[in-house]
């Protein structure tokens, strides 16, 4: 089954930790994303990826930091600069029939910091 | 200025009735319009993308572009419970070779049975 996955769902961090999130796909889209959504509000963009070995930074990309060494896997990594970073993690991918810039989701991790 | 909105709701319909949900943007070149139903606690899933000016049907959805006035909405025929939802608008304002989504904050909707 083709579709993008998530690990791990739930990721609890104590503060001044490092953590990665995962993202794989296997849809063979060229683009990736990494959102960030806190409760009550829209999805912000962290950094995004449109092919390999390159990557741009999106709204809101201090402390965070990511790499794109496949095409397939586009891991996001937390750093302790994140000042506040609890909150749903959503990584997707685009469809690349044509222009037409249609994000699949995969099903995000909820990330805690204690 | 915000350059996707939507009124935040919530919207709240009895079941069976049409649940029709609006969405404004600022970019007059934007070319790609999307909605997505997001399950509370779950991540977005795409349920209509529409490209040109008019309807497109799919099921009991309809999304209607309107770009000389700049809105695109979606309406939701014979609602049902399992309709209830936050539904985000997404729209493709492309620069370049950006690929990027603007989103809306999304509106929330109540199906009463």
């Amino acid at each position: 089954d083709g579709g993008i996955t998530q690990s791990p769902k739930y990721l609890f961090r104590k503060e001044g930790q490092n953590v990665t999130l995962s993202c794989e796909q296997n849809l063979n889209h060229d683009a990736m994303y990494w959102y960030r959504q806190d409760p009550g509000q829209g999805l912000r963009l962290i950094y995004y990826s449109q092919i390999v070995n390159d990557f741009q930074k999106g709204d809101i990309a201090e402390g965070y930091s990511v790499s794109r060494e496949k095409k397939e896997s586009f891991p996001l990594t937390v750093t302790s600069a994140q000042k506040n970073p609890t909150a749903f993690y959503l990584c997707a991918s685009i469809s690349d029939r044509g222009k037409r810039n249609e994000q699949f989701f995969g099903p995000g991790t909820r990330l805690t910091v204690l | 200025q915000k350059e996707v909105e939507q009124n935040s709701g919530p919207l709240s319909v009895p079941e069976g009735a049409i649940a029709s949900l609006n969405c404004t943007y600022s970019d007059r070149v934007s070319q790609s319009f999307f909605w997505y139903r997001q399950y509370s606690g779950k991540s977005p899933e795409l349920i209509m993308s529409i490209y040109s000016n008019g309807d497109k049907e799919d099921g009991r959805f309809t999304a209607q572009l309107n770009k000389a006035s700049q809105y695109v909405s979606l309406l939701i025929r014979d609602s049902q419970p399992s309709d209830s939802a936050t539904y985000l608008c997404a729209v493709n304002m492309p620069a370049g070779n950006n690929r990027k989504l603007i989103w809306g904050l999304g509106t929330s909707l109540a199906v009463n049975p």
